[in-house]
């Protein structure tokens, strides 16, 4: 149980393209899931808290209107990057907790999607 | 001060070896804790959680947890060259959402 899907997981595109990022919970739901940014041989860097049915909270320097998310359903969750540039390349990954679950409950991991901008 | 601290590593072991990862951790209110496994290029992995004082063990892992001392700890028996690896120590930060404060990771590479 508890399958977090991270889509695409590759992707390569031009400098000033827009790239949309999906997180589906499979098999539970997540009112909150977690967007985080991942440099070569760094650790894990929170970009966003996304709740279902609301807006987002953006941690301190993360700019809200250059990552857009969207948590449109238990199970969705987007970060879509706007037009992106070559800074934005990184690994993002997402995570999700199930909603039934205490608080305290870890938190799953998607497979990640590695962003590269030309 | 960072909030959770980890050496970086690398630490090596031979195989059979036991393995000793250490994290501190800087809010004394957390009551959640988790290690987490990332090989290279990938997202992390839950290996183990711990929510109390003492030690939990699963399977070739435990875990130990000291909350006067803000310490937490992970012990891998009979460690194998699959387990080299990055563990990641994260910690239930403050405030809504719980979200999570990772460490920046101590590598492990166990040599055959």
């Amino acid at each position: 149980g508890a399958v977090v899907s991270q889509h695409p997981s590759r992707v390569i595109c031009k400098s000033g393209t827009s790239v949309k990022i999906e997180c589906r919970s499979l098999d539970f739901q997540a009112t909150t899931m977690f967007w985080y940014r991942q440099f070569p041989k760094k650790s894990l860097m929170l970009m966003a808290t996304s709740n279902e049915g609301s807006k987002a909270t953006y941690e301190q320097g993360v700019e809200k209107d250059k990552f857009l998310i969207n948590h449109a359903s238990l199970t969705l969750s987007t970060l879509t990057v706007t037009s992106a540039h070559p800074e934005d390349s990184s690994f993002y990954i997402c995570s999700a907790r199930d909603v039934q679950g205490l608080s305290n409950q870890p938190q799953h991991f998607g497979d990640g999607t590695r962003l590269s901008i030309l | 001060q960072k909030e959770v601290e980890q050496n970086s590593g690398p630490l090596s072991v031979p195989e059979g070896a036991i393995a000793s990862l250490n994290c501190t951790y800087s809010d004394r209110g957390s009551q959640s804790f988790f290690w987490y496994r990332q090989y290279s290029g990938k997202s992390p992995e839950l290996i183990m959680s711990i929510y109390s004082n003492g030690d939990k063990e699963d399977g070739r892992f435990t875990a130990q947890l000291n909350k006067a001392s803000q310490y937490v700890s992970l012990l891998i028996r009979d460690s194998q060259p699959s387990d080299s690896a990055t563990y990641l120590c994260a910690v239930v930060g403050a405030g809504g959402y719980n979200k999570l404060i990772f460490g920046a990771g101590t590598r492990l590479a166990v040599h055959p």
